[in-house]
């Protein structure tokens, strides 16, 4: 069974702050990754998604890709207080797999003034 | 396009009533998934289709669950003879298959309370 782990938290970080989100997943062959956000209450919102080694950056965000650890993150610089939420990671098969994401439990961030 | 739609965005009900729940994806695109969510946990996939045909359901999904897409745009889900355990967000996600990469878009859900 495929897993995708991450600590469920709370992160809390101060405003300004880089805030640093984690998460493993077991499928090697995995290689489609996504970040989403979710405020309590609401659906998942896509932030960012990567599919190579390496980083991605997207105004505040960084996503940051290691196949051979089996290990995506998601970075967040000047965090706000608007950005405290879940975030989700996501992980799929290559083309030809499953089609069906996996995702793990969520890291809950708190980002206080 | 105003993305994913869902309706309704709340229900309750009694313990063994009939839910039926909608879900409009983004236009162009083949593939839709519900998913459920409790609190805490990550949306747990239920069912998929591409186009009209249904794919793949979860083992997870007992009997009392059924989805269709009759013409490969909206998509219904129905729960029969609801149990309290069914009480969830029910998420509806769409995505377009025919490019390099594949990538899901949410509804707003659904939330179903079942007294």
């Amino acid at each position: 069974q495929k897993e995708v782990e991450q600590n469920s938290g709370p992160l809390s970080v101060p405003e300004g702050a880089i805030a640093s989100l984690n998460c493993t997943y077991s499928d090697r062959g995995s290689q489609s990754f996504f970040w989403y956000r979710q405020y309590s209450g609401k659906s998942p919102e896509l932030i960012m998604s990567i599919y190579s080694n390496g980083d991605k950056e997207d105004g505040r965000f960084t996503a940051q890709l290691n196949k051979a650890s089996q290990y995506v993150s998601l970075l967040i610089r000047d965090s706000q207080p608007s950005d405290s939420a879940t975030y989700l990671c996501a992980v799929n098969d290559p083309p030809g797999g499953s089609y069906i994401p996996t995702f793990g439990r969520g890291t809950s961030l708190i980002v206080h003034p | 396009d105003t993305g994913v739609s869902q309706n309704p965005r709340h229900k309750i009900t009694k313990r063994g009533q009939n839910v039926t729940f909608r879900c409009d994806p983004i236009s162009e695109h083949n593939r839709l998934y519900w998913y459920r969510q409790t609190l805490g946990q990550g949306p747990e996939f239920l069912t998929y289709f591409q186009n009209e045909a249904q794919l793949e359901k979860s083992r997870l999904l007992s009997d009392r669950f059924s989805a269709e897409r009759p013409k490969g745009s909206f998509s219904t889900l129905e729960i029969q003879r609801t149990e309290q355990g069914d009480s969830a967000m029910y998420l509806c996600a769409s995505s377009d298959s025919t490019g390099i990469q594949e990538t899901q878009y949410f509804g707003p859900g659904t939330r179903l309370l079942v007294l």
